[in-house]
């Protein structure tokens, strides 16, 4: 089983759709959450951290279970420039590799 | 704050020769990652510093791969001899402690 899962997609969805992404993770000592995103050749950018509570940036907003070890990405009213690939990160501080990346979700907003 | 900087941004060469990839990260940052990144393999972490000492290099493929930090504003990772399979982004990232990782803009290496 992979330390970090992710919905798979491809996500095809119209403009102003609500879309949400699921990620799982293994270590239930995981400290930290991230959201990345990473549009087509260019690198991994850090689109929101998740805390315990859940928090809101504009259209997105993410959460995190810890009972049941995974955290979402919801993507509101949705916008073209929102395509993109959407990493989910977890930060183990006990582990020798800190930081484990999903493989991603791809997802695509239809004009 | 300019950023995650690496060089080269392209990188062609043929194989059999040596490659170094170089990194300079946010100033202030105690860690620096390497990884690359295929379209079958995703994002793969190939090692670690922190206070410029390496803490897993794990994920070096094989001892052709070789990475050193000098000094807390500069790393390289170098491929030698280079082959076609080495063919990916590799992208340098850091961070300061816990905070989110930065990435650098990545070097694209193909090796023909």
């Amino acid at each position: 089983r992979k330390e970090v899962e992710q919905d798979p997609g491809p996500f095809n969805v119209p403009e102003g759709a609500t879309v949400a992404f699921n990620c799982t993770y293994s270590n239930s000592a995981s400290q930290s959450f991230f959201w990345y995103r990473q549009d087509c050749r260019k690198e991994p950018k850090l689109l929101m951290s998740v805390y315990s509570s859940g928090n809101e940036d504009g259209r997105f907003t993410a959460q995190l279970n810890r009972a049941s070890q995974y955290i979402s990405l919801l993507i509101r009213d949705s916008k073209l420039s929102d395509s993109a690939t959407y990493l989910c990160v977890v930060l183990d501080s006990g582990s020798a590799r800190q930081l484990t990346f999903g493989s991603g979700t791809q997802l695509t907003v239809l004009p | 704050d300019a950023g995650v900087i690496q060089s080269p941004r392209h990188e062609v060469t043929e194989m059999g020769q040596e490659v170094t990839l170089r990194c300079k990260p946010i100033s202030g940052h105690d860690y620096l990652f390497w990884y690359r990144q295929t379209m079958m393999r995703g994002l793969e972490l190939l090692i670690y510093f922190n206070n410029n000492v390496p803490i897993d290099d794990s994920g070096m493929p094989e001892d052709r791969f070789s990475a050193k930090m000098p000094n807390a504003s500069f790393s390289t990772l170098k491929i030698q001899p280079s082959e076609p399979r080495d063919s990916a982004v590799y992208f340098c990232a850091s961070r300061y402690n816990v905070s989110p990782l930065h990435f650098g803009n990545g070097t694209r290496l193909t090796v023909t």
